[in-house]
């Protein structure tokens, strides 16, 4: 059962312009949703997070926006630069655990 | 750097094989998370020990287990070894205090079964 479920699988954006990753969750009971940005030969490492009693939340180029009635919510790359080039999983996890609950990534290619 | 170390980085076996995966937390956490990351399975959370006690299972099949260790290191075991349990295995770390989600992972090792 998978219960986050992220689109799209990849994505090409040029340099400057804007990616989005989209994310659904099927389980009411998370109430921290990080999403972790991997590159090749690396683990994944968190990159920014929210809660769902904040709709919005940016830290530099980067946007989580969340909508808990749709339980939805999106990562926004601001001016995507090539450095960002990287696989992105968005997750749940729910009170008193760490079972982060992972999407099953977005490769994203920013082209100069 | 993370400061979670896996080793092997790379390892190639035979099907019907065991091998023994290697994690050494980041220091201070006390929390050791298994995870398996095949390309049409994503990240797949396997298990959970905490301050050397199992706390959480996952999709963690009956061929595979894990320990922790009382200097907190983390082995992962898989054996009766099968084409595909081919993937990349993660370990990661949480201080484990309060919920904020944060992992901290190591770069993986690779397991190919031939």
């Amino acid at each position: 059962q998978q219960q986050v479920k992220q689109s799209p699988q990849s994505l090409i954006v040029q340099k400057g312009g804007i990616s989005i990753i989209n994310c659904a969750y099927e389980n009411t009971a998370f109430d921290y949703f990080p999403w972790y940005q991997q590159f090749p030969g690396k683990g994944p490492a968190l990159l920014i997070a929210i809660r769902p009693d904040v709709s919005e939340k940016k830290e530099g180029r980067f946007t989580i926006s969340f909508n808990k009635s749709a339980k939805q919510f999106s990562l926004h790359i601001m001016d995507s630069q090539p450095g960002d080039s990287a696989t992105y999983f968005c997750a749940g996890v729910g009170a008193g655990s760490y079972q982060l609950t992972f999407g099953k990534g977005t490769k994203l290619s920013v082209i100069p | 750097d993370s400061g979670v170390t896996q080793t092997p980085k790379h390892l190639i076996t035979a099907t019907g094989q065991r091998v023994t995966l290697r994690c050494s937390p980041r220091s201070g956490d006390l929390s050791v998370y298994w995870y398996q990351q095949s390309l049409d399975q994503g990240l797949q959370f396997l298990i959970q020990y905490y301050n050397g006690e199992e706390r959480a299972k996952g999709n963690i099949l009956e061929r595979f287990s894990a320990q922790q260790f009382p200097d907190l290191h983390s082995e992962l075991n898989l054996s009766s070894l099968e084409l595909g349990d081919s993937a990349l295995y993660f370990c990661a770390s949480s201080v484990a205090v309060t919920n904020t989600g944060e992992l901290f992972f190591g770069e993986g090792s690779r397991l190919t079964v031939l």
